[in-house]
């Protein structure tokens, strides 16, 4: 099973800022990594699949990138609605598919 | 637009089976798998199981193999999940989301259902 380790836990970022999510999974994915998106009390939405495609309606605030075993969610000028738990999933070799532990990102 | 919308709450002994439905709607029902996804209270994702509509096929977490039952029903677009011998460590909330064909990720997801496990 393919686990795939998120960094920080926590990350404090006041609006307008940068902020920068880390995945990394335990043996290469290539580019079959997902990031989604959970705020409170709400369903997870899917943000990024293939490593780095925006889903459908996603601001182009938000960044993909990297393959193998590494992998960044950039979130650029954040705002209000952007602070909440991120995600990232592997889809390269299911079953199972598998999750991180998750990313909060919470106002500084 | 693409939706899936979820049954209601349900409240099970331990030992139980609970059943929580997913009825989808926008698109054609057949053309993407479905999915299900738990989260325990205050806790990450995990994947449960995938159905495809279009021929049944399953594929399911090691974990509950043999406890989860996945199926479908094209006449009413909707999804199924059955969850047997429940334990307390089963209540959380429970996801269904439509699967791409491409790609095994999910998008959208639906409302979500709470399973409370409890005696």
């Amino acid at each position: 099973e393919i686990v795939m380790t998120q960094s920080p836990a926590t990350l404090s970022v006041s609006p307008g800022e940068r902020a920068t999510l880390s995945c990394r999974a335990s043996q290469s994915v290539a580019s079959s990594v997902a990031w989604y998106q959970q705020r409170p009390g709400q369903a997870p939405r899917l943000l990024i699949y293939g490593a780095s495609t925006r889903a459908t309606g996603i601001p182009a605030r938000f960044t993909g990138s990297g393959s193998g075993t590494q992998f960044t969610l950039t979130i650029n000028s954040l705002q209000s609605e952007d602070f909440a738990v991120y995600y990232c999933q592997q889809y390269s070799d299911w079953p199972p598919v598998t999750f991180g532990g998750g990313t909060r990102v919470d106002i500084k | 637009q693409v939706q899936l919308v979820q049954s209601g709450a349900e409240v099970k002994n331990p030992g139980a089976s609970v059943n929580v439905s997913c009825k989808a709607s926008g698109y054609t029902f057949s053309s993407f798998g479905i999915s299900w996804v738990r989260q325990a209270p205050g806790r990450g994702l995990e994947w449960l199981g995938w159905i495809s509509p279009y021929n049944g096929n399953t594929k399911f977490a090691r974990s509950l193999q043999g406890r989860l039952t996945l199926a479908t029903d094209a006449s009413t677009s909707t999804a199924y999940m059955e969850l047997e011998t429940l334990r307390s460590d089963d209540t959380a909330l429970y996801y269904c989301a439509r699967t791409d064909i491409f790609g095994v990720y999910f998008d959208p997801w639906g409302q979500g259902t709470l399973v409370t496990v409890s005696s």
